[in-house]
């Protein structure tokens, strides 16, 4: 069973707006949360992370989102840049460090 | 070299061949891991390895079988593959097993098993 799951594939976004990628988990036992970003040809980098006790972490025009009453991770990015087109993974952490991912979204900013 | 690096990037095998993906980390980490990525699921963890021992085997079958000679260095050994076995094959390394919050990837490589 999927503890981890991004249920949009795929996503279109004119540049300059905002981008906004979702992820949803199902065990509250996850204590720490990450975004990766994958380039084709290229391995998953880390983005942005997120502790289960904030529900907010913001880097310049990355933000994630937490609510963990509905186990929803979310990604915000603004404005949307062409260099952002890539496929995003969200991950989930237990407190013994096994990550959960998700299938991954793949994000295409239009110029 | 820096990161985390892994040759071959492409490989073509047959059924009945035996071929090796090799990881090299030059991070300083002491945990290693083998993921697998196929289309439309999840990274699929396979193996663990922190302080060059084993830790973690993921019900992954026996064709594939991992060594780590050194923290520094993992090989994911591969024989009598299936087509299904074709995926994106991912290493990726962190400070330790237990105390780290994050993975550090390789290229990958991408697997077809005809």
């Amino acid at each position: 069973d999927q503890q981890v799951k991004q249920n949009s594939p795929s996503l279109s976004v004119q540049e300059g707006r905002i981008s906004i990628l979702n992820c949803d988990y199902t065990n509250s036992m996850f204590d720490y949360f990450l975004w990766y970003k994958k380039y084709p040809a290229e391995g998953p980098t880390f983005l942005i992370s997120i502790s289960s006790i904030k529900d907010k972490n913001e880097d310049g025009r990355f933000t994630v989102f937490l609510n963990k009453s509905a186990k929803h991770l979310s990604l915000h990015i603004v404005p949307s840049q062409p260099g952002d087109s890539a496929v995003y993974f969200c991950a989930a952490l237990w407190p013994g460090n096994q990550f959960y991912f998700g299938t991954g979204t793949s994000l295409t900013v239009i110029p | 070299e820096t990161g985390v690096t892994q040759t071959p990037r492409h490989l073509v095998m047959g059924m009945t061949n035996k071929k090796s993906l090799k990881c090299e980390q030059h991070l300083g980490h002491n945990a290693m891991y083998w993921y697998k990525q196929s289309a439309k699921k999840p990274l699929e963890l396979m193996f663990v390895y922190n302080f060059k021992e084993q830790t973690e085997n993921n019900s992954v079958p026996s064709r594939f079988s991992p060594e780590c000679p050194n923290s520094s260095h993992l090989f994911l050994h591969l024989h009598t593959l299936q087509p299904e076995d074709s995926a994106l094959y991912l290493c990726a390394s962190s400070q330790d097993r237990s105390g780290s919050r994050f993975l550090y990837f390789g290229p990958g490589t991408r697997l077809t098993v005809l």
